[in-house]
């Protein structure tokens, strides 16, 4: 299986704080990431897929980038309602597999 | 737009079988195109991908299920389902169904359930 590592685990970060996620895979997956987010209680929301193209509703302030194994979330201004935990996802091949989480916290 | 939502007991019993099913409103389970998943997150951690059916009826599980789990579909109710047997208490988890695009992201998720393996 292809293994996906997020760092860092736990982000402080103030509102209007430009913030960087980074996450890794184990071996090549193209621009095969998707990037979720997920707020307590409720199920993971589709924010970038194929590494950098926006799900269409998400605010212009969510970008990705990345190829082959290495990749990035960046929030460019945080707002209120980004505080939560976020996840990579590789769809490259068979299983898929998410990375750890990433929870973004108030400072 | 297409809505996904879980349903089933929310508890079952150690070496019983864990049974889920997802109703799809809004679009066709059998429009084709897509593939329709299963995904568990176990409480305060990360995600695990359990599995899909295509509206072929074809299969893919993790192989970490190690042959437990039976995901079938049923056009005429709009429904796909998830059987997971011989259930244990690392079967504790909420569970969701999602739409994924074909070998692709997961862009529809389901609200998730909780189940609890427990006797």
């Amino acid at each position: 299986d292809i293994q996906m590592t997020q760092s860092p685990s736990t982000l402080s970060a103030s509102v209007g704080d430009r913030v960087t996620i980074t996450c890794r895979a184990s071996q090549t997956i193209s621009t095969w990431l998707a990037w979720y987010q997920q707020k307590p209680g409720k199920a993971p929301k589709l924010l970038i897929y194929k590494a950098s193209s926006l799900e269409s509703g998400v605010p212009s302030r969510f970008s990705g980038s990345g190829s082959g194994t290495e990749f990035t979330l960046t929030i460019s201004s945080l707002q209120p309602e980004d505080f939560a935990t976020y996840y990579c996802q590789h769809y490259n091949s068979y299983p898929y597999t998410f990375g750890q989480g990433t929870k973004l916290e108030i400072k | 737009q297409v809505r996904l939502q879980e349903s089933g007991p929310g508890l079952v019993k150690p070496s019983q079988t864990l049974s889920l099913t997802c109703t799809v409103s809004g679009g066709s389970i059998s429009r084709g195109g897509y593939f329709w998943s299963w995904i568990r997150q176990h409480p305060g951690k990360g995600l695990e991908w359990i599995g899909y059916i295509y509206d072929s009826g074809s299969t893919y599980y993790n192989p970490s299920l190690k042959s437990r789990g039976t995901i079938s579909l049923d056009t005429s109710k709009n429904q796909f389902s998830l059987k997971l047997s011989s259930v244990t208490a690392a079967d504790t988890a909420f569970y969701y169904c999602a739409r994924e695009g074909g070998h692709s992201y997961l862009d529809i998720w389901g609200q998730g359930t909780m189940v609890t393996v427990s006797s």
